[in-house]
C-alpha cells in the first residue's frame, strides 16, 4: 500500500526567506508524486508533478521539487517565499498502475512573517 | 471550461437527515474522484468514476454513502441518514485517463456540518 508522511505539521519563515518542505513516501516501485497547495476554505490547486525523467522538476509559482529515490523523498524548496505564499501543502503519491488514485499526506501548514 | 464544480459550497443538515452533494467535473476529463477531507487531515480517497463506471470504493465508506455518475458526465455522492462523524469538506477532482501523472484538477470542496 502507498503512504506518504510529511513530518513537518507547521512552518514558519520570513518573507524573502528559502522554503523546504518535506515529504517521505512508500511505494513498490517508481510512482507519481504531486505538490499540491490549499488555501483556507478552497479545493487544491496542483504545484508540480514528478513521473519520470529529470528528478528536478519546477511548478508554478516559482516552486521547485527533487525526487531522491534512494531517500523515497520528494521534497519541496522555492528559494524566496511571498506573503501570499502562507497556505497548506499537500504531498501526494499516485499508483503507476493506471488505478488513478492518489494517497495524500496531512500536510504542512506555511506561515509567512512580514 | 471553467474547471471543476461543486454545489452546494456548503451544506448544513441535521443528524439523520440526507443530503447530495454535485459534481461537475472538466467536459473532456473521463475520470472523477471524491474524497473527503477533515480538519487538520489530507484529503482521503472515497470512490473514482471511469465514465460512468464506478471502478473502486474505499473501505471507508460505509453502506450508507452511494455515489453516482449517470452517463459519465456530472457525478452525486449522497449520504443517507447523516451522523455527525460525517461532518468535513468532501472535494471531487477529475483526470483523464491515461495521463494520471498529471494530477488532479480539483473542485473547491462542498463543506459538510451535521448537527
Amino acid at each position: 500500500a502507498q503512504s506518504v508522511t510529511q513530518p513537518d505539521i507547521h512552518i514558519t519563515v520570513s518573507e524573502g526567506a528559502s522554503l523546504e518542505l518535506r515529504c517521505n513516501y512508500s511505494y513498490g516501485a517508481t510512482p507519481y508524486l504531486f505538490w499540491y497547495v490549499q488555501s483556507p476554505g478552497q479545493g487544491l490547486q496542483l504545484l508540480l508533478k514528478y513521473f519520470s525523467g529529470d528528478t528536478l522538476v519546477q511548478g508554478i509559482k516559482g516552486f521547485e521539487a527533487e525526487f531522491k529515490r534512494s531517500q523515497s523523498s520528494f521534497n519541496l524548496r522555492k528559494p524566496s517565499v511571498h506573503w501570499s505564499d502562507a497556505a497548506e501543502y499537500f504531498c501526494a503519491v499516485g499508483a503507476r498502475a493506471n488505478a488513478g488514485k492518489s494517497t495524500f499526506g496531512d500536510g504542512t501548514t506555511l506561515t509567512v512573517k512580514p | 471550461d471553467t474547471g471543476v464544480s461543486q454545489d452546494p459550497r456548503h451544506k448544513i443538515t441535521k443528524r439523520g437527515q440526507n443530503v447530495t452533494f454535485r459534481c461537475d467535473p472538466i467536459s473532456e476529463h473521463n475520470r472523477l474522484y471524491w474524497y473527503r477531507q477533515t480538519l487538520g487531515q489530507g484529503p482521503e480517497f472515497l470512490t473514482y468514476f471511469q465514465n460512468e463506471a464506478q471502478l473502486e470504493k474505499s473501505r471507508l465508506l460505509s453502506d450508507r454513502f452511494s455515489a453516482e455518475r449517470p452517463k459519465g458526465s456530472f457525478s452525486t455522492l449522497e449520504i443517507q441518514r447523516t451522523e455527525q462523524g460525517d461532518s468535513a469538506m468532501y472535494l471531487c477532482a477529475s483526470s483523464l485517463q491515461g495521463v494520471e501523472g498529471y494530477g488532479y484538477t480539483f473542485g473547491s470542496g462542498t463543506r459538510l456540518t451535521v448537527v
